[in-house]
């Protein structure tokens, strides 16, 4: 079955670059969301989408976008990175008219130097 | 915002045996699931269970929204159980999910 796939699955940046993070939904999910996950601790809620537009914010800093496209994949862009935005960042799909919960991608490992 | 609490937040079981996991969360709740985040740090539904009763093999959950916390029993656990489970709650009338601070386990061959 196909699953949620994202890339890449390892990304090095320096400060002050800007990193883009690329994520496909499982086919026919409508909801695609981004969570934040530092070493030893539990996913943060960024931002979702629900059939292409925002439908929820969390604690996303300002220097962080993303989008949703007409294909239903969704881009993370991150912009003058920091050294604190090196973490996991996963993303997850779910299909809101018969909800099962949310599965989530493999992850990408973004470590900012 | 909704608050969600887990227990314990650390055990250490010998191959076998069994254990249950605790989740309480502070309000309402749209929806419930529990994830397993194994040690390469792969994120598993194990269950999306708003109310009632569970089961998948040696897993099975128990949600009694009402008294707002939910259950994950794990039997004759094996050490490929290790990991961290999340328990994770949707703010009513939301699109996000809020995950509790897990529960690290580790089995013992």
């Amino acid at each position: 079955a196909a699953g949620v796939i994202q890339s890449p699955r390892h990304l090095i940046k320096e400060k002050r670059e800007t990193a883009t993070l690329k994520c496909y939904p499982i086919p026919r999910h409508d909801t695609v969301y981004w969570y934040q996950q530092g070493p030893g601790q539990d996913p943060q809620f960024l931002i979702s989408f629900y059939e292409k537009m925002q439908s929820d914010k969390g604690s996303i800093p300002d220097r962080f976008s993303a989008q949703q496209f007409s294909d239903y994949h969704s881009e993370l862009n991150m912009s003058s990175l920091e050294l604190g935005d090196s973490a996991l960042y996963f993303c997850a799909s779910s299909w809101l008219g018969q909800f099962e919960g949310y599965t989530f991608g493999s992850g990408t490992r973004l470590t900012v130097v | 915002g909704i608050q969600v609490e887990q227990s314990p937040p650390d055990l250490i079981l010998q191959e076998g045996a069994n254990s249950t996991l605790r989740c309480n969360f502070s309000d309402s709740v749209n929806n419930l699931q529990w994830f397993h985040q194994n040690p390469w740090g792969q994120l598993i539904n194990l269950f999306y269970i708003p109310s009632g009763t569970k089961q998948n093999g040696r897993l099975s959950a128990t949600t009694v929204a009402t008294e707002r916390y939910s259950l994950l029993y794990i039997s004759s656990s094996q050490t490929t159980d290790s990991g961290v489970y999340f328990c994770a709650v949707e703010d009513t009338g939301g699109f996000k999910t809020i995950f509790g601070a897990g529960t690290r386990l580790f089995v013992k061959a």
